[in-house]
């Protein structure tokens, strides 16, 4: 059972350009999200994080979105730069401490 | 300082062999995590630590075994380890277990088991 979805496997956008990462969630016990960046062969970097009580969250050129009655959350870059090349997991927590990730969407931003 | 520490950063181990995976923190969180990583996958959670108490253990086969010494060490011993165990071994902290905590991750330490 996948409580924390992102459908679209990979994403490719021009430099400069808006990349729009996308999230769903099924269990609506979750009430902090988090989106990480990660590179191959290293540890998850935290990105930028909201709380269910919120809709929106922004972090220089990161906004996340947050719409509670479709469970679902965005990730927005704006602009993008060839830097921002990476797997972005979107990950949810549990009050327990549990924190389910994503599967990942690999963003390539292309000069 | 918001580093999480992992050594060794690659590990190569035969099956019958025994070794250790060592994790350090300093930012006085008092809770830690081991995830497991294989290639294309999201991280999965091993075990949390709460309070140098175990309090979560994924269903872990018992050739993983945890330990927190103290607040700032988490240590993975591994035993009779199987080819498909080897990942991507990530450790992480966060101030404590409740729902909106951020986790800090170290960089991992890649395992191969031959």
């Amino acid at each position: 059972d996948q409580q924390v979805k992102q459908n679209s496997p990979s994403l490719s956008v021009q430099e400069g350009r808006i990349s729009i990462l996308n999230c769903d969630y099924t269990n609506s016990m979750f009430d902090y999200f988090l989106w990480y960046k990660k590179y191959p062969a290293e540890g998850p970097t935290f990105l930028i994080s909201i709380s269910s009580i919120k809709d929106k969250n922004e972090d220089g050129r990161f906004t996340v979105f947050l719409n509670k009655s479709a469970k679902h959350l965005s990730l927005h870059i704006v602009p993008s730069q060839p830097g921002d090349s990476a797997v972005y997991f979107c990950a949810a927590i549990r009050p327990t401490g549990k924190l389910i990730f994503g599967q990942g969407t690999t963003l390539q931003v292309k000069p | 300082d918001t580093e999480v520490t992992q050594t060794p950063k690659h590990l190569v181990m035969g099956m019958t062999n025994k070794k250790s995976l060592k994790c350090e923190q300093h930012m006085g969180h008092r809770a830690m995590y081991w995830y497991k990583q294989k290639a294309k996958k999201p991280p999965e959670l091993m075990f949390v630590y709460s309070y140098e108490k175990l309090s979560i253990n994924e269903s872990v086969p018992s050739r993983f075994s945890p330990e927190c010494p103290n607040s700032s060490l988490l240590n993975l011993h591994l035993h009779a380890l199987q080819p498909e165990d080897s990942a991507l071994y990530l450790c992480a902290s966060s101030q404590r277990t409740l729902g909106n905590e951020k986790l800090f991750f170290g960089s991992g330490t890649q395992l191969s088991v031959l």
